[in-house]
Order: C-alpha cells, then structure tokens, then sequence
C-alpha cells in the first residue's frame, strides 16, 4: 500500500494567516493526488484535485502543488471557515489511501 | 442539484452483516462510479472500494476482499455496500461517494450524509 504521511499533524493559526500543510507519498504517485477539508460531524469536501486543479465552486486562497511523491496545499489567506482536518488522497494505486490528516485550528 | 442520499444508522451484533444504500439525484446515476469509503471515530477516511455504475464492474480493496460487496441498481440511481462478517473494529461512519474524474483518476466530488454502523454485542 502507498502510505500517505501528512505535516504538521496539526497547527495553530489566525484569521489571514498563510497555511501550508504538506503530503508525501511513499512512492511516486504522479499527479494522482487530491485533497479535502472535513468539518466535524460533516462529510469530506473536495478542494483541489490532480495535484493542482481548483475543484469548481472552491474559492481562490486553496492551491495545490506537487508531483511525483511530495505535495502541498497552501491557504493563502486563512478564513473562519478554514478551521478543519484536511487530507490527501491518493487515486495511483489500489488500495487508494488517505493521509492521517491535518487539523487547523484557532490560535 | 447532485445528492447522495444513505440509508439510515444501523446497529448489528459481531457476526452479522450490514446493507447500505445511496440514493443518487441530479445527475446521470450510470454516467459515474461510485465509491465507498469509511470513517471510525477520530480516524481519517479509509478507501473500501468502487463501483461502475453502468457495467456493474468493482474494485475492492485487498483489506475488505471477501467481505464487502458494491452492487447497484440502475433502476433506482441507487447504490449499496453490504459487509459481512462484521467486527467490533468495523464500527464508522460509512460514506458513498462520486467520481467526479472520467479518466484513471479519482476524486470525490459529492459525498453522501454518511450511515453510522455500530457493531456491538
């Protein structure tokens, strides 16, 4: 199985703070990488897949970048409603996994 | 608008097997796979398996393999996950999801509400 390792496990941050957690994959998974914010007691949403692409609808502060084993995600600008656990994903290979998540919290 | 609807919470007793549902709207049931993915309590998400909605094909993960089983029914834009065998470990939230990708990829671009499965003697 790909192993999917997330950093920080966690952080503390404010209103309009630049965010930047971090995915490596285990082994190269190309592009093959999305990621997703999770409120408590909500569902995964989407944010950014292939690596890069901006999921519809998601505002412009989420960005992605990344290839072959080592990714990020960056909130530009850190928004109330940021406040979550954040996973990557990866599609490259069956079993498709998860990371162990990020949670941003309030500072 | 796209929806995924599941089935409501379950409790099973150790041994036992478990069906959920996922009703899909708004979009073309069969022009998407769907896939399964499940929660425990303060874990990250944890990939079961696909299904193509409109051959019927799976993917199952080697974890689950013998299991889980993903089938749908295109009459209905509805698909379901049963698993057998359950274990006290099997306790989450269970969730269907779309793939929003047509191509090798996948991503998750609409998830359902999620169904609570308890495992308990």
């Amino acid at each position: 199985d790909i192993q999917m390792t997330q950093s920080p496990s966690s952080l503390s941050a404010s209103v309009g703070d630049r965010v930047t957690i971090t995915c490596r994959a285990s082994q190269s998974i190309s592009i093959y990488l999305s990621w997703y914010h999770q409120r408590p007691g909500r569902a995964p949403k989407l944010l950014i897949y292939a690596a890069s692409s901006l999921q519809s609808g998601v505002p412009s502060r989420f960005s992605g970048s990344g290839s072959g084993t080592d990714f990020t995600l960056t909130i530009s600008s850190l928004q109330p409603e940021d406040f979550a656990t954040y996973y990557c994903h990866q599609s490259y290979s069956t079993p498709q996994t998860f990371g162990q998540g990020t949670k941003v919290e309030i500072k | 608008q796209v929806q995924l609807v599941q089935s409501g919470a379950e409790v099973k007793k150790p041994g036992a097997s478990v069906k959920v549902s996922c009703k899909a709207s708004g979009h073309t049931f069969t022009g998407y796979y769907t896939h399964w993915v499940r929660q425990a309590p303060g874990q990250g998400p944890e990939w079961m398996g696909w299904i193509n909605a409109n051959s019927g094909d799976t993917k199952y993960a080697p974890k689950f393999q013998g299991r889980v089983t993903l089938t749908r029914d295109t009459s209905s834009s509805t698909a379901y996950m049963e698993l057998s065998g359950l274990r006290s470990d099997d306790t989450a939230l269970y969730y269907c999801a779309r793939d929003g990708s047509h191509t090798a990829m996948s991503y998750f671009d609409y998830w359902g509400q999620g169904t609570l499965v308890t495992v308990s003697s």
